[in-house]
């Protein structure tokens, strides 16, 4: 997707280790969101971000820390993988809060 | 329609055909309703939006319809194509708390 950046694409690991995913963006957007995608759940929003180090939590939280230091990244980290982390995380970015969300492509991740 | 299941609800029409596929929302105070486009292995696409002070809104090929009474929306394609062929689902908006439906399966027959 043209603009937002979700790295890794894929990532296995093993319970109780922490994990970090990156989201990185070129548009300059001020908003940007972290959400996780379950089967026949609709996308949860975990943390999102109005600025540089301005976040807050969102849905489902628990189990989840972001970072923004920096306007194009966004972190969000898993301080110490559960099974039921096991999902596919989406990052969002947005110029004005909450019309026109542009995805990314994704994060698979899988705690085994 | 929208399901919170284990399963995704389904729609299979075939190409050239239109497609209806149907969103109920939970919040009368949502003000703001997007659908999106989710294809497999993608992060999901904006289609079309409309605001609640609206009750239809189109787009190219696209058309949404809101009914506030009865708080459901629809995505109307016109003479689906197989590249139409993905998850849609539908997402409401009350005071920049926005929630997002679980998706329909839209499949398109050759």
């Amino acid at each position: 997707d043209a603009g937002i950046t979700q790295s890794p694409r894929h990532k296995v690991t093993e319970t109780g280790t922490p994990v970090t995913l990156r989201c990185h963006q070129t548009e300059n957007h001020r908003y940007m969101y972290w959400y996780r995608q379950d089967p026949g759940h609709g996308l949860r929003l975990i943390h999102y971000s109005y600025g540089v180090k301005d976040t807050d939590k969102g849905e489902v939280s628990d189990g989840y820390s972001v970072s923004r230091s920096k306007t194009e990244d966004f972190l969000l980290t898993l301080e110490s993988a559960t099974s039921s982390q096991t999902s596919v995380y989406f990052c969002a970015i947005s110029y004005r809060g909450l019309a026109g969300y542009t995805f990314g492509s994704g994060t698979r991740l899988t705690v085994v | 329609g929208e399901s919170v299941g284990l399963h995704l609800p389904t729609l299979s029409v075939q190409e050239g055909d239109n497609s209806i596929i149907n969103c109920a929302y939970s919040n009368s105070a949502s003000d703001y309703f997007i659908w999106y486009k989710q294809e497999s292995g993608k992060g999901p696409q904006f289609i079309i939006d409309i605001r609640s002070n609206m009750d239809k809104r189109q787009g190219q090929r696209v058309t949404v319809l809101l009914n506030k009474t009865v708080k459901h929306l629809s995505l109307q394609i016109a003479a689906t194509q197989p590249g139409d062929s993905a998850v849609y689902f539908c997402a409401e908006n009350n005071e920049n708390d926005m929630r997002f439906g679980a998706g329909t399966r839209l499949t398109v027959k050759p």
